[in-house]
This record gives structure tokens, C-alpha cells and sequence, in this order.
């Protein structure tokens, strides 16, 4: 069974508008973690927000945030006032457990794209 | 901020010869380090969890002795496709995490990845 489900493989949005993409997630660990890691034509994997299970607030990094469902498993992240240069492939992943050793599994990703 | 650095950032072989990869951690220990591969428009693929000093773990499906993992020292992991085919050519991408667990530590760092090509 698919652990990181993102359901939407493309998306286009304009320029300046909100994003949303979609991430729902299974695990029957009490102890997780859930990323979201943007991943542009040149390959690199950048971190872009974080949210613990034990989180009480959803978590925000400037444009970013992430809407944590946890009853639902959802961890959505929020663009907001979208820019070109947020055009690249985005992937939601969850880390089960809390040790250092603890792996990290990627859903299958969301490719946006942004209009002018 | 943390820094992990993946050499070679390309590497382009004949089939039959065996290529080396390395990850290093710049600024932090990394008892564990992970391995992962990406084919064109995929997602990673978690391809084995590398620890220091022992055995690597590796994933269902993932041959141990046709990908070499060592983790001689808490900054660096190396993956070794030996006997490399072109069906082997991918995207390898090496990720790190501080030992010490704590806030601000949670994420994985990742290296620029390798783009392997078998002839």
C-alpha cells in the first residue's frame, strides 16, 4: 500500500496566485514526521517545510504552509502568491518514527507550473 | 546551514566497470545516511539506509552486492555500482541527517545527486 499519496502528477497555476498540493499519508505510528522538498530541473532537493505529529500548529515558512489534517492524514502544502521560479517538481514525504535512523519514503510527486 | 556534497555530479561508463560515489557531511556527523535513486520523471526511491560502522539496510528488491554501501566514518557514505549496466543508468541521490536529533534537525540534507550513464 502506497505510504505517501500525492494525487495530482501536473498542475498550472498564474502567476501571483495561491497553490495548493495535495499529500495524504499512511502510517500507524504515533511518533512521525511529514516534509515537503521542491525539486527543480537541476535535481537538487530542497527543504521547504516541516510539520511533527505532535505539532498543535500547522507549520509556515514564508510562502509556505502546510495544512496539517492529522484525523484526515492530510498534510497539504500551501503556496502562496505563486512566482515563476516556483515552477519545479514538488514532493511530499513522511518520516515514521523519530530517531535519526528513521527513513525517509517520498510520494510520487507533483510537477507545477507556473504561468505568467 | 548543513551541507552534504555528492561526488561525481556526472559520470558516463562502459558496461562491466564498477563506479564510485561519494557523500560527505560538511559541518555535521551523520551516523546514517540514505541512498536513493530516481529514474526521469519519477519519484526517489529509498535504495538502502547506510550506517557507520555497520552494515548498510537495504530496501526490498535492491541487490546488496550489485550496489556497495560503506560508511567507513560519521561524514562519509559511498555507494559503489559495481559491474555497472545500462539498465543501472539513473539519477543516485545521497541524504543526510544530524546524529543528534532535535528540533531544527528533523529534515534530510541532500546532496546534488549523480547522474550515472552506462554505455
Amino acid at each position: 500500500a502506497q505510504k505517501i499519496t500525492q494525487t495530482q502528477p501536473g498542475m498550472f497555476v498564474q502567476e501571483k496566485e495561491a497553490v495548493t498540493l495535495d499529500c495524504t499519508y499512511d502510517t500507524s505510528d504515533q511518533s512521525y514526521g511529514l516534509f515537503w522538498y521542491k525539486q527543480p530541473s537541476s535535481g537538487e532537493m530542497i527543504f521547504l517545510i516541516y510539520q511533527g505529529s505532535y505539532d498543535e500548529q500547522n507549520a509556515t515558512e514564508g510562502r509556505y504552509s502546510l495544512n496539517f489534517q492529522k484525523a484526515r492524514k492530510s498534510a497539504n502544502l500551501v503556496i502562496s502568491a505563486s512566482q515563476l521560479g516556483d515552477s519545479a517538481m514538488y514532493f511530499c514525504a513522511m518520516r515514521e518514527g523519530y530517531s535519526s535512523a528513521s527513513k525517509i519514503i517520498f510520494g510520487s510527486g507533483t510537477r507545477l507550473s507556473i504561468r505568467p | 546551514g548543513a551541507v552534504v556534497s555528492q561526488h561525481p555530479s556526472w559520470v558516463i561508463c562502459k558496461s562491466g566497470t564498477s563506479v564510485k560515489i561519494e557523500c560527505r557531511s560538511l559541518d555535521f556527523q551523520a551516523t546514517t545516511m540514505f541512498w536513493y535513486r530516481q529514474f526521469p520523471k519519477q519519484s526517489l526511491m529509498l535504495m538502502a539506509t547506510s550506517n557507520e560502522g555497520s552494515k548498510a539496510t537495504y530496501e526490498q528488491g535492491v541487490e546488496k552486492d550489485k550496489f556497495l554501501i560503506n560508511h567507513a566514518s560519521l561524514t562519509l557514505s559511498t555507494l559503489t555500482v559495481t559491474s555497472a549496466h545500462p539498465e543501472d543508468s539513473s539519477f543516485y541521490i545521497c541524504s543526510a541527517r544530524p546524529a543528534v536529533m532535535g528540533r531544527g534537525n528533523e529534515k534530510l540534507f541532500f546532496g546534488s545527486g549523480t547522474q550515472l550513464s552506462v554505455l
